[in-house]
């Protein structure tokens, strides 16, 4: 079964620093590319950067480039977001998704999510 | 950068009815244009990629169609377990995704 656990998330003043992790078990991780989500209470979702299988290619929603930056260790199956110079739009719940197989931009499973709190 | 307009933001439709929502890209997408379901509290579901491939395990009565900048997503009997919100989202290269605003499908 695939399982996908997010951690790290927290309350955290504007400026400063947050590092996301997301567990994956129940599948060949090196296999996939993998994804961060967002969604700011009682909004939509928002799309916040994807990398492939070997770290190769890596996109960045405009919105956070330049502050936040995606990573993986292929060894620990696990996906990671280093988040910095954070700012109260960045306040949502976040969450690591799968790459399909066949379309890798296609999510077919996702995490519950991490809530991050971005305020003074 | 793509941009996804998505319609109607809500709606509401009795047990039985066909509910259909609509995505439109600002530019030709091909046909790189997924769908999601999203009930109250949780995680997005993946119900159709490539405008018309139905995941697997996803019921037969949600579809998909559309290329180019015009896609179309069909529920063809509203179930009361069908309450959520929908998003469509595009891809224009494996690593840049867009999501539409989403729709609010309510039981009338």
């Amino acid at each position: 079964e695939v399982q996908l656990v997010e951690s790290g998330g927290g309350l955290v003043q504007p400026g400063r620093s947050l590092r996301l992790s997301c567990a994956a078990s129940g599948f060949t991780f090196d296999d996939y590319a993998m994804h961060w989500v967002r969604q700011a209470p009682g909004k939509g979702l928002e799309w916040v950067s994807g990398i492939s299988w070997n770290s190769g290619s890596i996109g960045y929603a405009d919105s956070v480039k330049g502050r936040f930056t995606i990573s993986r260790d292929n060894a620990k199956n696990s996906l990671y977001l280093q988040m910095n110079s954070l700012r109260a739009e960045d306040t949502a719940l976040y969450y690591c998704a799968k790459g399909g197989i066949l379309v890798p931009a296609a999510l077919d499973y996702w995490g519950q999510g991490t809530l991050v709190t971005v305020s003074s | 950068d793509i941009q996804m307009t998505q319609s109607p933001s809500s709606l509401s439709a009795s047990v039985g009815d066909r509910v259909t929502i609509t995505c439109q890209a600002s530019q030709d997408i091909s046909n790189y244009l997924n769908w999601y379901q999203q009930k109250p509290g949780k995680a997005p579901k993946l119900l159709i990629y490539d405008a018309s491939n139905l995941e697997t395990g996803v019921p037969s009565r949600f579809s998909g169609s559309g290329s180019g900048t015009d896609f179309t997503f069909t529920i063809s009997s509203l179930q009361p377990e069908d309450i959520a919100t929908y998003y469509c989202q595009q891809y224009d290269n494996l690593l840049l995704l867009t999501f539409g605003g989403g729709t609010k499908v309510e039981i009338k």
